[in-house]
């Protein structure tokens, strides 16, 4: 069985700083891996995915995230925060094996303080 | 191009009472989701399909009823409402198991908030 595990269940980051946001996955079999962001009373946008082709994977609004298979560990990262930052962060695990299925994360919410 | 249309986007159903929640994908996905988000659990798979006719069980399937007639639609019922499904109902389309990895992930509808009192 496939399963993430997001560290964290709230960060707050001051503007300017750096936001990682963890996420370890389980999975028997080599997986597929993304980051979705949720904006208040929104639904879940795509962040960045990775599908095997690189380790380090940019998104968008300035987000990346490195697969590191010895950690099984994709955390997300961003240099630097911005207030429209904040919002609720879900990590993902799937492969072709099961039907496309993902399994998400319990979600981080990102606080971003001035 | 609209992606994925859930309705209704809020309603409050009283305890016994039925109800359908529809989503409709214009993108051709092959397969289909549903899932329900509730404070720190994320979101769990309720029911899904792979296609047109075929609907499977996902995590938390009780009390839940699904159909897929047409391959844009995936309707998901309630036939008997219970105060424990309150919760926020998010449908997701993707494309099907094979096609290009670099296609794969879903696309969400805005959700819909269901309340029942």
């Amino acid at each position: 069985a496939q399963s993430v595990t997001q560290l964290g269940s709230h960060v707050s980051v001051s503007e300017g700083a750096l936001v990682l946001l963890r996420c370890n996955y389980s999975s028997s079999v080599p997986p597929y891996l993304f980051w979705y962001v949720q904006y208040p009373n929104q639904g879940l946008q795509l962040l960045l995915k990775y599908t095997s082709a690189a380790t380090l994977v940019k998104g968008i609004n300035g987000f990346e995230a490195e697969f590191k298979k010895s950690e099984t560990s994709f955390h997300l990262t961003k240099p630097s925060a911005h207030m429209s930052d904040a919002a609720e962060y879900f990590c993902a695990v799937g492969h072709t094996g099961t039907a496309s299925k993902l399994t998400f994360g319990t979600g981080t919410r990102l606080q971003v303080t001035l | 191009n609209a992606g994925v249309t859930q309705t209704p986007k809020f309603r409050v159903l009283k305890t016994g009472q039925s109800m359908t929640l529809l989503c409709a994908q214009d993108m051709n996905h092959e397969y289909m989701y549903w899932y329900r988000q509730d404070p720190g659990m994320g979101l769990r798979l309720i029911h899904y399909s792979v296609g047109e006719g075929t609907t499977a069980k996902g995590e938390v399937p009780d009390g839940y009823n699904v159909s897929r007639l047409k391959k844009q639609n995936f309707l998901l019922g309630l036939e008997s409402a219970a105060p424990s499904q309150t919760s926020v109902y998010f449908c997701a389309s993707s494309y099907s198991y094979g096609t290009e990895p670099t296609n794969y992930g879903y696309t969400f509808g805005s959700g819909t908030r269901l309340t029942v009192v």
